[in-house]
């Protein structure tokens, strides 16, 4: 059960900025840093973006990452073919003693 | 390099058990907490388990709380999760990963399915 609430899908032409937002509540999101993951058709997830805005070695600087209050949001800029993935935001909650995903948002490539 | 490597999915009848195996390399194994997280057929994904460095905390998702159990042998560097009392929304790809600190899951296996049918 997803704790953490994004938008199922998101699109873009090539170069435009693609912004997608991940809701949470004071318990997760309110109270932790957030991940984001990004997940291309038939791999395993990876990790994208971690402690609210940092990038892993490797990952373009193209991707953004904040956090506010509750809520949190990934950014694309100059979005690309190979951006065509899924992307879940995640949270450690500290209510539930566990690891929390959002429900996941299809970013399309027009 | 870091490398995770899951093993034991396979098809198994509802009320079976099973148990799921991650091999690790490349890294200090018994330094890192360790994750199973779990994705069913086109849906998103779920965290199943953590256990903690010398395995003094482990915790469970609802789901699978009294049903799942999760071990490691820091020795052998491998993570476990023993699945037992299956269901057939336990069917999913299975994957074992590393934490790296503050709840991040810095490296993922490339995952095992799990098919719970009768």
């Amino acid at each position: 059960q997803s704790v953490l609430t994004q938008p199922p899908s998101a699109s873009g032409t090539p170069g435009q900025r693609v912004t997608i937002s991940c809701s949470g509540r004071s318990s997760n999101i309110g109270s932790n840093t957030v991940n984001w993951y990004q997940q291309l058709p038939g791999t395993a997830p990876k990790l994208l973006m971690y402690n609210n805005n940092q990038r892993p070695s490797g990952v373009p600087d193209r991707f953004s990452g904040s956090k506010s209050g509750t809520s949190a949001s990934l950014a694309i800029s100059g979005l690309q073919s190979e951006d065509e993935a899924d992307y879940y935001c995640a949270a450690w909650d500290d209510s539930l003693n566990g690891y929390v995903f959002g429900t996941g948002t299809k970013v399309t490539v027009l | 390099q870091v490398q995770l490597v899951e093993s034991g999915g396979g098809l198994v009848k509802p009320g079976g058990s099973l148990t799921l195996s991650c091999a690790a390399s490349g890294f200090t194994f018994s330094n890192y907490y360790m994750n199973w997280v779990r994705q069913a057929p086109g849906k998103g994904l779920e965290w199943v388990s953590y256990i903690s460095t010398s395995s003094t905390y482990t915790n469970y998702a609802d789901s699978v709380k009294g049903r799942f159990a999760i071990s490691r042998d820091d020795a052998k560097k491998s993570l476990y999760l023993h699945m037992s009392s299956l269901r057939a929304e336990d069917t999913a790809v299975y994957y074992c990963a590393r934490d790296y600190g503050t709840a991040t899951m810095s490296d993922w296996g490339q995952g095992t399915t799990v098919t719970v049918s009768s």
